[in-house]
Formats: structure tokens, C-alpha cells, sequence
């Protein structure tokens, strides 16, 4: 597709459940990030991947959270036995610069969890 | 650390008259600054940039931003607020390229053109 797209767009779970989130890039973009987005809040990093590896996991609030990416591809967060304050808006997205350019993050719409 | 401040929560415009949104940051050398816009229900958009060369930097939808390295900010601008201006904005400076290249976005300032 021309942009990056995030599945699902809404998420409902009960606590202590699994959550799976996915994004695919947009085609040739080497760089991919994981924000989460609060209600009312700012965007928190969590997770950057270059290619396949993760240069970066500073964000990953507890080891409940965990990423991987497939190549230059496709991106999934996990996370495992989910709490209420896990709720939020997931975001992913991509960039064509590899390390130390100056390009633009281009943003999918986000997967919205929401934690019962 | 890198960081990037903004101070207004919300910003009030009608429409038609010039706006400002105000954000400050602190990094180590030489920032890249970026600007981007968040509409109701859709993910960030990008506005502008200011990598290096001229301060004023002009972007989409007819917004501008000035880099001041002597106050470290870099404020975004329009000359004349349309109330389709209305949305959630974020400042964000790119991390030193050691061993990531992050963005550290802001916490955001909702604008608000009143017609």
C-alpha cells in the first residue's frame, strides 16, 4: 500500500490477556518505531528498529512489551498478560533514511487498545 | 539529555488572524526539528523540518517555523488561522545518530481556530 498500516485499528481485551499489534511499512523503508500514545498525553517511544535489529528498546515499559520485525518488513508488538494501564493508542511508523539521516517519520492511524 | 518542551496545552485563535505555537528544545550540536500534525482519529502527519541553512522554514498547508538556536526554540507559524487548522500539534527533535535515531516529540498543543 502507499502508507504504513497498522491492524487491528481497535483492540478490546481483558486483563491478563496477549495482545498482538502488527504494521507493515511503507515498501523500502528501513526504519520502523513503535510509539504509544496516552489519552491526552504525547507520544512515548518505545521501540526502533533498523532492518531487522533493534538499536533501540530504551522505551519498552517492562518486559511484558517485546517487538520483533521481519527483514525490512513487517513489525509486531506484543504485549503478554496486558494491565489496564497498557490502554492506548499504538503507533507505527516508518522511514526510508537509514542511520543518521534527516528524513520525516511517516505515521500509520494507530491500533487503539483498550484493557477491561 | 535531549528533550523538547511545549508550553501551551491549548492555543486560541479565530480565525483569520496570525498564530503561534510555541516549542523550546534542549539537545547536544546541531538539532533536526520537525513539526507534525495530528487530526481528530488519524495518525501524525508530517509539516515541516529544519535540518540546516535558513531559519524560516516554510511547510504544508501554508505553515512556517523559525529555528533560534540563540533561544533554542522553533516556534511554528501562519499568518492567517483557518479554522480546518484545529488539531493536536507535536514538536520533535531527533536524537544524536549513536545508536538510534529516534524522534522525542513533545507533549503536544491542541489549536483551536474559533470562526
Amino acid at each position: 500500500g502507499a502508507g504504513v498500516s497498522q491492524s487491528p485499528s481497535n483492540k478490546v481485551t481483558e486483563k491478563g490477556k496477549d495482545v498482538e499489534l502488527r504494521c507493515d511499512p511503507i515498501s523500502g523503508h528501513t526504519a520502523l518505531y513503535w510509539y504509544r500514545q496516552r489519552l491526552g498525553q504525547g507520544l512515548e517511544f518505545l521501540i526502533y528498529f533498523q532492518g531487522n535489529s533493534a538499536p533501540d528498546k530504551s522505551g519498552l515499559p517492562s518486559d511484558r512489551f517485546s517487538a520483533e520485525r521481519t527483514g525490512e518488513s513487517v513489525s509486531t508488538l506484543t504485549i503478554q498478560r496486558t494491565q489496564q494501564e497498557d490502554s492506548a493508542v499504538y503507533l507505527c511508523a516508518s522511514s526510508s533514511e537509514r542511520k543518521g539521516g534527516t528524513g520525516e517519520l511517516f505515521f500509520g492511524e494507530g491500533s487503539r487498545l483498550t484493557v477491561l | 539529555a535531549q528533550s523538547v518542551a511545549q508550553p501551551e496545552d491549548q492555543v486560541n485563535v479565530a480565525e483569520g488572524n496570525p498564530l503561534t505555537v510555541k516549542c523550546t528544545y534542549s539537545v547536544s550540536g546541531n538539532p533536526y526539528l520537525f513539526w507534525y500534525v495530528q487530526y481528530p482519529n488519524r495518525g501524525l502527519q508530517f509539516l515541516l523540518k529544519y535540518i540546516t541553512g535558513d531559519n524560516l522554514v516554510k511547510g504544508s498547508y501554508g505553515f512556517e517555523a523559525e529555528f533560534n538556536k540563540s533561544q533554542t526554540s522553533f516556534h511554528l507559524k501562519k499568518p492567517s488561522a483557518l479554522v480546518s487548522d484545529s488539531a493536536l500539534y507535536f514538536c520533535a527533535v531527533r536524537a544524536l545518530p549513536r545508536n538510534t535515531d529516534k524522534l522525542i516529540f513533545g507533549t503536544g498543543t491542541r489549536l483551536q481556530v474559533f470562526p
